[in-house]
């Protein structure tokens, strides 16, 4: 079984859409569980991360994750043309610097104006 | 706002040809990586270095790659021998340091623009 799935997409949705992302992971150990966003011919810029089960917001952007089923997502509300990119989730069994992470491959997101 | 730089952006080699990858971390970083993506593939962990060394590495990274901190300011990724395999965007990407003691505390990686290798 892969580590981290994530469905690669593309996926493709009006402005103003609700936008739902997910992964799912076989590891128990992950502990920490990021989202970057990958624009084109760019490396992944973080966008959240939370911390073991539980919800996070931030603006338009709320993650989610349930260890118990082993599945994070993450939720764009008001979609906007910019929020157009690849979006990695990414885990780590460690917060501090020596932890190494995991992606997933990515999901293409493309919001139409 | 501070951020890590790559050179080059693109890199062109015959198979066997030595290669070196530069980067400049973001400089009050303490801990830097490097991780490659193969088109259409995952970002994959190859290494991590702190306190002028080692400090992990995945199972790709072989004899052929080597990594190196030579000056204050520079980390360099050294491909020995390349192999066609070795086509790839190589990203570097540097941290801070601890998460400060505390456990819900992430140390976020900052990633570079990458540099695309190409091995003919």
């Amino acid at each position: 079984q892969k580590e981290v799935e994530q469905d690669p997409g593309p996926l493709s949705v009006p402005e103003g859409a609700i936008v739902s992302l997910n992964c799912t992971y076989s590891n128990s150990a992950f502990q920490y569980f990021m989202w970057y966003r990958q624009y084109s011919r760019k490396g992944p810029e973080l966008l959240m991360y939370t911390y073991s089960s539980g919800n996070k917001e931030d603006g338009r952007f709320t993650a989610q994750v349930d260890k118990s089923s082993k599945y994070i997502s993450l939720f764009i509300r008001d979609s906007q043309p910019s929020d157009s990119a690849t979006y990695l989730c990414a885990m780590s069994a460690w917060g501090g610097s020596q932890g190494n992470l995991i992606f997933g491959k990515g999901t293409k997101l493309s919001v139409k104006p | 706002e501070p951020e890590v730089t790559q050179t080059p952006s693109h890199q062109v080699t015959q198979m066997g040809q030595e290669v070196i990858l530069r980067c400049v971390p973001i400089s009050n970083h303490l801990y830097f990586y490097w991780y490659r993506q193969i088109l259409g593939q995952k970002v994959e962990f190859l290494v991590s270095f702190y306190n002028n060394e080692i400090s992990e590495k995945s199972e790709i990274f072989d004899d052929q790659f080597s990594v190196e901190r030579p000056d204050g300011s520079n980390f360099t990724l050294k491909i020995r021998s390349t192999k066609l395999e070795d086509s790839a965007m190589y990203f570097c990407a540097s941290s801070e340091g601890s998460s400060g003691g505390y456990l819900s505390s992430y140390n976020e990686q900052f990633f570079g623009p990458g540099t695309r290798l190409t091995v003919l």
